[in-house]
């Protein structure tokens, strides 16, 4: 299997555009989340799917960030707009099932300049 | 609110030497303790998971212990190798619910020298 595929690896945008990070999740799994990672703050989980169906997106920051899960083989998280503190390594990661080990994709790092 | 909380933030061990990092949670719901692994530009692995029915679960040159009175588990590295060197992140969630969420701690930088 070819695993958690993300893309773009790398985005650099200016302040106030939109950006849209995809994530293919590894077939099978039923379980799909969104994680922010920067130095400050780790690893935040921002909103999670079982079944397509987004389960708590209560670690979405601001009304800028959404995500959708349109079938079980494509996720999106779009910010718009977006703002330099946005600037961070976005991954998502997938999970077979309702527990047990998660699958990360190897990030998209996004720069707002 | 931070649920785990991880220390020391960063980490020099020399070669064949024992690398320790500690994690604290909160939520005593939690039953499920995993540890996972980040090489630079990649995404975290897991390396190594334990429940809370035993005291230790050890795999290869990594060993967990957990301390669920202090409500505290740790990882050890034995012989630590320039290969560990990785940034390491404990977790912690419970395992009932259709979706349980990991919280993860805020990482360990491990620099593993000759």
């Amino acid at each position: 299997d070819a695993g958690v595929i993300q893309s773009p690896r790398h985005e650099v945008t200016e302040m106030g555009q939109e950006v849209t990070l995809r994530c293919k999740p590894i077939s099978g799994h039923n379980s799909l989340f969104w994680y922010r990672q920067t130095m400050m703050r780790g690893l935040e989980l921002l909103i999670y799917f079982n079944n397509n169906v987004p389960i708590d997106d209560s670690g979405m920051p601001e009304d800028r960030f959404s995500a959708k899960m349109p079938n079980a083989s494509f996720s999106t998280l779009k910010i718009q707009p977006s703002e330099p503190r946005d600037s961070a390594v976005y991954f998502c990661a997938t999970r077979e099932g309702g527990t047990g080990e998660l699958f990360f994709g190897e990030g998209s790092r996004l720069t707002v300049l | 609110q931070q649920q785990v909380k991880q220390s020391p933030q960063s980490l020099i061990v020399q070669k064949g030497g024992i690398s320790i990092i500690n994690c604290a949670y909160e939520n005593t719901a939690f039953d499920y303790f995993p540890w996972y692994q980040q090489f630079p530009g990649k995404g975290p692995a897991l390396l190594i998971a334990i429940r809370p029915d035993v005291s230790e679960k050890k795999e290869g040159r990594f060993t967990i212990s957990f301390n669920k009175s202090a409500k505290q588990f740790s990882l050890h590295i034995m012989d630590s190798q320039p290969g560990d060197s990785a940034t390491y992140f404990c977790a912690a969630s419970t395992l009932t619910g259709t979706a349980s969420k990991l919280t993860f701690g805020t990482g360990t930088r491990l620099q593993v020298t000759l």
